[in-house]
């Protein structure tokens, strides 16, 4: 099974309450990943973790948490929704994250609407 | 800091056409390119990767692409679209913590 499962696929959150997003993967891939996708954008890297160790964009540090309990789970925590959040958040693993020819799978993505 | 440019925002192409989508990319080091293709309600899909070696690689269906060093770029074609390849076609650059990837181009195949 090489999927990347995602729920909800679909989130209403209100402005200033918290989100939090679901992610798993039965790959055992060591690397997962958070992607932001906004409409007319390119799917920007918000952070990933290479097996326990979290890595975050310098420019999305503040904005984003995220928790990975086990090899198989990761979550997306946003502590106070703004509209900005608004966006499709993909999730995505890896079995070596160290590696650039590696590759990447993909879940369906959980579109985020904020009001 | 490594960037992918993809020009064509949309292409519309008659099915049975080729299909040509460009890419050019920025990066100062050695490139791990990719082509992802995202489906309508799907999630993204790797096509084909290069990394070194033979300038043409060939992906799933039918897909293939070239890698240019000298023009920065990472072409992908197809010689015979069918109405099933109309999806969203992202170009990516890898730089080992995660992808870059191009704007996308959406295709439109139309009997």
């Amino acid at each position: 099974d090489t999927t990347v499962k995602q729920n909800p696929r679909y989130k209403l959150a209100r402005v200033g309450k918290p989100v939090n997003l679901i992610c798993s993967q039965t790959m055992n891939h060591d690397t997962m990943y958070w992607y932001q996708k906004k409409p007319n954008q390119a799917p920007k890297l918000l952070l990933f973790y290479y097996d326990k160790i979290l890595n975050r964009e310098a420019d999305t540090f503040e904005k984003f948490q995220s928790s990975r309990p086990n090899n198989s789970f990761c979550s997306l925590y946003i502590g106070s929704a703004g509209l900005e959040y608004s966006a499709m958040y993909l999730c995505a693993s890896s079995r070596d994250g160290t590696h650039a020819n590696t590759e990447v799978f993909f879940g369906k993505g959980t579109r985020l609407t904020v009001v | 800091a490594q960037s992918v440019t993809q020009p064509d925002a949309r292409v519309t192409v008659s099915e049975g056409a080729s299909l040509q989508l460009r890419c050019k990319y920025s990066y100062s080091a050695t490139p791990y390119l990719f082509w992802y293709v995202q489906y309508p309600r799907q999630g993204l899909q790797m096509l084909l990767k290069y990394y070194s070696g033979d300038p043409v690689v060939q992906g799933v269906n039918g897909f293939e692409a070239e890698f240019s060093k000298s023009d920065s770029s990472f072409h992908l074609r197809k010689a015979s679209v069918h109405w099933s390849d109309s999806a969203v076609y992202f170009c990516a650059v890898s730089y080992a913590q995660g992808l870059t990837f191009g704007l996308g181009t959406r295709v439109s195949v139309f009997p």
